[in-house]
């Protein structure tokens, strides 16, 4: 069974760069599947930040594009979030998680989550 | 993007009661919704994908319908394990989408 965990400092200042960690056991992230990020600022709903597919290939949600970068480290079997120039509107618990095909075969769905990681922005 | 609208945001019931969550899509997304559980202070549990498939482990107490834009989460008998929040999620196209949460409280 595949689990995920996250892991990263858990206070940025603001206008650094956040950086985390997915760590992935039970399953090579080089094989197949997407993997990515997702988040949630306290008390409210969730909002999808990007994913990258089995050979990195990334795909990020268009509100966030131009400060993330998602990417593999198969050595490890982990893969990476960092998003630049934070403000604290990007405070949240920060999950990754994986996507499987469903049986249409031509979309994906997520079956699995790390337990989150609380960032904070702040000076 | 598409957007999704979950109704009520929150809902009292009282254990053995049916709970029925009802999520709508801005657009036609086939029966590409999924549901997620979400217990106080923890992550999100994936329930359902394809609208009304459970996923494994999840009890038969669970159910799912629905196709196009309008879909339904239904609790058969609310057990106290059964309160937080519930997500519906659409994943036919990007940027995936979640509708705002249904908050489950027991009475």
């Amino acid at each position: 069974q595949v689990q995920l965990q996250e892991s990263g400092p858990g206070l940025v200042k603001p206008s650094e760069t956040l950086s985390l960690t997915c760590a992935v056991s039970g399953y090579s992230i080089s094989s197949a599947y997407y993997w990515g990020w997702i988040r949630q600022p306290p008390g409210k709903g969730l909002e999808w930040i990007g994913n990258m597919d089995h050979t990195g290939i990334t795909f990020f949600n268009p509100s966030l594009k131009s400060r993330v970068t998602i990417s593999p480290d198969t050595s490890k079997n982990q893969f990476s979030l960092k998003l630049t120039s934070v403000t604290a509107a990007d405070t949240a618990v920060y999950y990754c998680a994986r996507r499987v095909r469903d049986s249409s075969g031509y979309h994906w769905f997520i079956d699995s989550w790390g337990q989150g990681t609380l960032v904070t922005v702040s000076s | 993007d598409i957007q999704m609208t979950q109704s009520p945001s929150s809902l009292s019931a009282s254990v053995g009661d049916r709970v029925t969550i009802t999520c709508r899509a801005s657009q036609d997304i086939n029966n590409h919704l999924a549901w997620f559980q979400q217990k106080p202070g923890k992550a999100p549990k994936s329930l359902i994908y394809g609208a009304s498939t459970l996923q494994s482990g999840v009890p038969s107490k669970f159910s799912g319908s629905g196709s196009g834009t309008d879909f339904t989460l239904t609790i058969s008998s609310l057990q106290p394990e059964d309160l937080g929040t519930y997500f519906c999620q659409q994943y036919i196209s990007y940027p995936l989408t979640f509708g705002g949460g249904t908050k489950v409280e027991i009475k």
